[in-house]
């Protein structure tokens, strides 16, 4: 089994519908983040979360929310999904422990949104 | 905050040739500079990084090398594969400053390998 799961792997939605992506780690880390990828413009962070009780934004958040319900957890909402939020989105895990941890970020095999 | 540049957005070898993907930063305080490979239909995977103390590092076919005056790092791919198809990330980091834990990315090359 993966250690960093999404789900769903695809979704076609419309909008205006509120869509939920969720992610699921074995890893034990405490570090969750979505990031988004569009073509020519890489990988952008969406939401990041250091432990269950700290959530912070990334440089793309407007649109976007997420829960860390828990420290394997972490799901990323679209309340009114639009068109321009199609893209595939990655859930990705880091462990910082220790002073020389630069934290090598692994990723889910991503979740690919369509909104029509 | 930081802000990466990388070039070429598209790359196509003939196999056994050598690809170079370059990149630009833009904050001097960064110093952690990683590579990612993303394989189709999969998520991004660490292949090498390299820290600002040093100028370059190898790893079998792949090398990467820090020019920390110029602000730019490079990936070296030498004996392409065709497996070596994929979208590549380069990333920077001031690994012990605020901004700890969030990479900043590249644009992504596609790299082609061709048989």
């Amino acid at each position: 089994d993966a250690d960093v799961t999404q789900t769903p792997r695809n979704r076609i939605t419309k909008t205006g519908k509120r869509i939920m992506l969720e992610c699921s780690q074995t890893k034990g880390h405490d570090r969750m983040y979505w990031y988004r990828q569009d073509p020519g413009l890489g990988l952008r962070l969406i939401y990041y979360s250091f432990d269950v009780k700290d959530i912070n934004k990334g440089e793309i958040s407007d649109g976007y929310s997420v829960s860390r319900q828990a420290q394997a957890k972490f799901s990323l909402s679209l309340e009114s999904a639009i068109p321009n939020q199609t893209a595939l989105y990655f859930c990705a895990t880091s462990d910082l422990r220790g002073t020389h941890s630069t934290g090598e970020l692994f990723f889910g095999e991503g979740s690919r949104l369509t909104v029509l | 905050g930081e802000n990466v540049e990388q070039h070429p957005s598209t790359l196509s070898v003939q196999e056994g040739d050598s690809a170079v993907i370059k990149c630009t930063y833009s904050d001097s305080a960064s110093n952690y500079f990683p590579w990612y490979k993303q394989e189709l239909g999969k998520g991004p995977q660490l292949i090498i990084d390299i820290r600002s103390n040093v100028g370059e590092k190898k790893d079998q076919r792949i090398a990467v090398t820090l020019n920390k005056t110029a602000k730019h790092f490079s990936l070296h791919i030498t004996e392409t594969q065709p497996e070596d198809s994929a979208v590549y990330f380069c990333a920077a980091i001031n690994a012990g400053g605020t901004s700890y834990g969030k990479l900043t990315f590249g644009q992504g090359t596609i790299l082609t390998v061709h048989p």
